[in-house]
């Protein structure tokens, strides 16, 4: 079955700082790979996604992440930190394929950006 | 115009009601769901529908029951309710393979 790990449960950094979320996973196959961001009160923002290709993806906001097989990982990471950023991150891997994928959702990481 | 809405944003209930979550996408999609996510945040997989049929049944309570009229709507129904019900409940909408858009979400509170 597939598992999504992401180590940190709360950073802090400093606006103007850069960023980077871990995330590691675990699946069988080639797996498909979303960061998602949830501001309080919110629903789930698509980030950015991994399907194929291009190993370094760019999202919305800044926001870029880096697919790495040999280590099973795809940690997000943003330059230069905004104060708006500061909210919770869900790193998730689609499982199944053809009619219907369920989403597997690591159990988050809560950025708070200091002034 | 919102992709994915669901009513009501927020679902205040006694223990024992039976209360229904609505959700609508008018993104064309074929496919839906239901996640929950608990008090610690952690987001689970309920319910998938696929042009209204019945595709992902996760281990929950009979309790709960999907619908889905069309497949633009997917419905929540919970009977019963309990006080562990509480939670957020996200409806979602994707095509084959490619990301889901979530709703705003539903918070559940069982007194």
């Amino acid at each position: 079955a597939q598992s999504v790990t992401q180590p940190d449960i709360h950073i802090t950094v400093s606006e103007g700082a850069s960023l980077e979320l871990r995330c590691n996973y675990s699946y069988g196959a080639t797996p498909y790979l979303f960061w998602y961001v949830q501001s309080p009160g919110q629903g789930l923002q698509l980030l950015l996604k991994y399907f194929s290709g291009d190993t370094l993806v760019q999202g919305i906001k800044g926001f870029e992440a880096e697919f790495k097989r040999s280590q099973s990982s795809f940690n997000l990471r943003k330059p230069s930190v905004h104060w708006s950023d500061a909210a919770e991150y869900f790193c998730a891997v689609a499982a199944g394929t053809g009619t219907a994928s369920k989403l597997t959702f690591g159990t988050g990481t809560r950025l708070q950006v200091t002034l | 115009d919102t992709a994915v809405s669901q009513t009501p944003k927020y679902l205040v209930t006694q223990m024992g009601n039976d209360k229904s979550i609505k959700c609508e996408q008018n993104l064309g999609h074929d496919t839906m769901y239901w996640y929950k996510q608990d008090s610690k945040k952690f987001l689970k997989i309920m319910f998938s529908y696929n042009n209204k049929e019945l595709i992902i049944n996760e281990t929950v309570p009979n309790r709960f029951s999907p619908k889905s009229p069309d497949k633009a709507h997917l419905n929540l129904h919970i009977n019963s309710l309990e006080l562990g019900d509480s939670a957020v409940y996200f409806c979602a909408s994707s095509q084959v393979e490619t990301e889901a858009f979530f709703g705003q979400g539903t918070r559940l509170t069982v007194v």
